[in-house]
């Protein structure tokens, strides 16, 4: 079955420290997202990919990078962890740029 | 500021009954999106209207667009308990920026059974 998986599901993370968001899509979608969702927000994009080797900057890019190494697999980086960046993470594919499919979330904590 | 805005922030309908949820927006658009996020999930699409359209319809779903006013609706009629979830919009400026949606803060509807 299609589907967009992201691991982890949650994460506990120190100030600093480097943290990677991983994201696998089985849609065969060429687009991908990654949003942030802070309590009571809505979604905010962070980073997205049209190819793969390739990624391009959202609204919010700042503290975050992006890798997207295959069609399948896309990735969020944060170099340096800050507590600003707790928040929960999802993953999207589409495959015209409209419908997109969101994956669980990863939950992350930084402390 | 943001680009997308749900009215009202939550509001609560007995099962059965009908709702609305409203956005406004602030940009010019191609397309614009609803999409319903239950608890623990991430959001899924329940419908897509384009600028070149005033109504479309999904099952129980009804979405209305009026361009000059940058408004949108979304209607369900006789909701059931699975209904509770927060309903977003999503504009989409469509062209280069294809696929880059901004999101309203979401509108939480509970379904009293």
């Amino acid at each position: 079955e299609a589907a967009v998986t992201q691991s982890p599901r949650s994460k506990v993370a120190v100030t600093g420290g480097k943290v990677t968001l991983s994201c696998h899509q089985t849609n065969n979608h060429d687009y991908m997202y990654w949003y942030r969702q802070d309590t009571g927000h809505g979604l905010r994009l962070i980073h997205y990919s049209y190819v793969a080797d390739s990624t391009e900057k959202g609204d919010i890019p700042d503290g975050y990078k992006a890798s997207r190494p295959s069609q399948e697999n896309f990735s969020l980086i944060l170099e340096l962890a800050s507590l600003s960046q707790t928040a929960v993470y999802f993953c999207a594919s589409s495959h015209s740029g409209e419908e997109q499919y969101f994956g669980p979330g990863t939950r992350l904590t930084v402390l | 500021s943001q680009l997308a805005e749900e009215n009202p922030w939550a509001l609560s309908v007995h099962e059965g009954e009908s709702v609305t949820v409203n956005c406004s927006y602030k940009t010019s658009i191609t397309a614009l999106q609803w999409y319903r996020q239950k608890s623990g999930e991430g959001p899924a699409q329940l419908i897509l209207i384009r600028s070149n359209e005033r109504e479309k319809r999904n099952g129980r779903l009804r979405a209305t667009l009026d361009t000059s006013s940058q408004s949108s609706s979304l209607s369900i009629t006789a909701t059931r308990c699975e209904d509770t979830a927060v309903y977003f919009c999503a504009t989409d400026a469509g062209g280069s920026a294809l696929g880059r949606l901004h999101f309203g803060a979401g509108t939480q509807l509970i379904v009293i059974p």
